[in-house]
C-alpha cells in the first residue's frame, strides 16, 4: 500500500549534535512537507518542497535544513541540536497545492 | 499572521450523542479546509475535506465551511468511545504559499 515512511522513529541526542531525519513516499507525490509539533503549540510547518529542485522556508525554519533527494525522498537536518528542538517531527505529503496531505507515523527526537 | 483558532477543549460528549467542533481562520485567501484526527502520540489522520461553501456529509461525520464568517466546523453524529481524540483544523496558505496552517486542536472526549 502507498505509504509515507520516517526514520528514526525515535532519537534522543545531546546538545550540538547534527542529527538528519529522514522521510520517504511511496505516493508519487511531488509535494513534501516537514512539520513540527510541540504540546499546546499545534504542528508547525517547518520547510515544503514542489519538487528536486524547489524548496522553501515554512513559518519555523531557523536551525533546520532540508534536502530533497529525489521525488520520494525528503530530509530534515538540525546541523547543531538544541534542547527546545525537543519535538515530534512529522512528514507530510500532497498531490497538489491546497490539497490534503498525508502523514507519516513522526520522529520524536529529544534533545538532551 | 495567519490563524486557525480552536477551543482546546476538553470537551466531553456523551456516547450516541452529536459532537460538535468549531473553529475559525484569518486568512481570507485560504481555499480548503480540513479536520484531522489525531490518537496521542500518532500522526494526523483526515477525516473531511471541504472546499466550497455549506454542509459536506461522510459518515457520521458532517463539515460545515463558512467562508464570509471565516468559519469551519465538524459535525459527529452517534458518538463512539473510539472517537475520543484530538481533532486539528488547517486550512491552506492563501496568496500562491503551500501548507497548511493548523489549529492548536480540540481534544475530544465521548463518555460511555
Amino acid at each position: 500500500d502507498a505509504d509515507v515512511t520516517q526514520t528514526p522513529r525515535n532519537r534522543i541526542t545531546k546538545t550540538g549534535k547534527r542529527i538528519m531525519l529522514e522521510c520517504s513516499q511511496t505516493k508519487g507525490h511531488d509535494r513534501m512537507y516537514w512539520y513540527r509539533q510541540d504540546p499546546g503549540l499545534g504542528l508547525r510547518l517547518i520547510y515544503y518542497s514542489f519538487d528536486v529542485k524547489d524548496i522553501n522556508k515554512g513559518e519555523i525554519s531557523d536551525g533546520y535544513s532540508v534536502s530533497r533527494q529525489a521525488q520520494a525522498k525528503f530530509s530534515l537536518s538540525l546541523e547543531s541540536a538544541i534542547p527546545n528542538q525537543t519535538a515530534l517531527y512529522f512528514c507530510a505529503t500532497s498531490l497538489r497545492v491546497a490539497d490534503t496531505q498525508y502523514f507519516g507515523p513522526g520522529t520524536r527526537l529529544t534533545v538532551l | 499572521q495567519k490563524e486557525v483558532e480552536q477551543n482546546s477543549g476538553p470537551l466531553s460528549v456523551p456516547e450516541g450523542a452529536i459532537a460538535s467542533l468549531n473553529c475559525t481562520y484569518s486568512d481570507r485567501g485560504s481555499q480548503s479546509f480540513f479536520w484531522y484526527r489525531q490518537y496521542s502520540g500518532k500522526s494526523p489522520e483526515l477525516i473531511m475535506s471541504i472546499y466550497s461553501n455549506g454542509d459536506k456529509e461522510d459518515g457520521r461525520f458532517t463539515a460545515q465551511l463558512n467562508k464570509a464568517s471565516q468559519y469551519v466546523s465538524l459535525l459527529i453524529r452517534d458518538s463512539q468511545p473510539s472517537d475520543s481524540a484530538t481533532y486539528l483544523c488547517a486550512g491552506n496558505s492563501g496568496g500562491g504559499a503551500d501548507g497548511l496552517t493548523f489549529g492548536k486542536g480540540t481534544h475530544l472526549i465521548i463518555q460511555p
